[in-house]
C-alpha cells in the first residue's frame, strides 16, 4: 500500500530564506506524486506533480520538487520564501484504484 | 467555469440530527471523491466514485452514505450526526483516463460542520 511521510509538522522560516519541506513516500509500483497548498479558510489547490517525466517538477508561485527513487523522497523547495507562502502544504501519492494517499501535512510560517 | 461547488459552507447539527453535503462539478470529469479533514490527520477519505454508477468506501467510511446522483454531483449523507463527525469536509474531483495515466484532483472550498 502506497504511504506518505512529512517529517514536520510545523517549519518557520524568515522571509526571503529558503523553504524547504520534505516529504517521503512508499509505494510498490512507479509513484504518481503531489504536493497541495491549503490557504486559510480555503480548499487545496495543487502545486505541482511529478507524473514520471523529468525529475525535477516546477511548480506554481516558483516551488519545486524533485523526485529521488533512491531516497523515497519528493521534497518542496522554494529559493526565496513570501509572506503569501504562508500556508499548510501535504504531499499526496496516488493510491490503489486512482485514489490519493495524503501525508499529515506541513504548516509554514515566514517570519518578517 | 465554477470547477468544484460545495453547499452549505457551514452547518451546525445537534447530535442525532441528518443533513447531506451536496457537491457539485462541471469539469466533465468522471471520478469525485469525499474527504474529512480534522487537525493533525491530513485528509482522509470517506467514500469515492470512480465513474457514474459506481461507489466505494474509503478510508474512514461509518457514519456516512454517499450517492452519486448523476456525472456532475455527489452528495454525502450523515443519517444521525455524532459529534465526532465535527470536521470539514472537502470534495473533490479527477479525470479518470483509461491509458494507465493519473490526473490530479481539484477540490471544492469546503464545508465545515460542527456537531453539538
Amino acid at each position: 500500500a502506497q504511504s506518505v511521510t512529512q517529517l514536520g509538522s510545523h517549519v518557520s522560516v524568515s522571509e526571503g530564506a529558503l523553504v524547504l519541506l520534505r516529504c517521503n513516500y512508499s509505494s510498490s509500483v512507479p509513484p504518481y506524486l503531489f504536493w497541495y497548498v491549503q490557504y486559510p479558510n480555503q480548499g487545496l489547490q495543487l502545486l505541482l506533480k511529478y507524473t514520471s517525466a523529468a525529475t525535477l517538477v516546477k511548480g506554481i508561485n516558483g516551488f519545486e520538487a524533485e523526485f529521488k527513487k533512491s531516497e523515497t523522497s519528493f521534497h518542496l523547495t522554494k529559493p526565496s520564501a513570501h509572506m503569501s507562502d504562508a500556508a499548510e502544504y501535504f504531499c499526496a501519492v496516488k493510491g490503489s484504484n486512482y485514489k490519493l494517499t495524503f501525508g499529515k501535512g506541513t504548516l509554514l510560517t515566514v517570519n518578517p | 467555469n465554477a470547477g468544484v461547488t460545495q453547499t452549505p459552507k457551514f452547518q451546525v447539527l445537534k447530535t442525532g440530527q441528518s443533513m447531506t453535503l451536496q457537491c457539485a462539478q462541471d469539469m466533465n470529469h468522471n471520478s469525485m471523491y469525499w474527504y474529512r479533514q480534522d487537525p493533525g490527520m491530513g485528509l482522509r477519505l470517506i467514500y469515492y466514485s470512480a465513474s457514474e454508477g459506481t461507489t466505494d468506501k474509503g478510508e474512514v467510511p461509518n457514519g456516512y452514505n454517499v450517492s452519486r446522483l448523476n456525472k456532475r454531483e455527489f452528495s454525502l449523507r450523515l443519517e444521525s450526526a455524532a459529534p465526532s463527525q465535527t470536521s470539514v469536509y472537502f470534495c473533490a474531483s479527477s479525470f479518470r483516463t483509461s491509458g494507465g495515466g493519473y490526473n490530479e484532483q481539484f477540490f471544492g472550498p469546503g464545508t465545515r460542520l460542527t456537531v453539538l
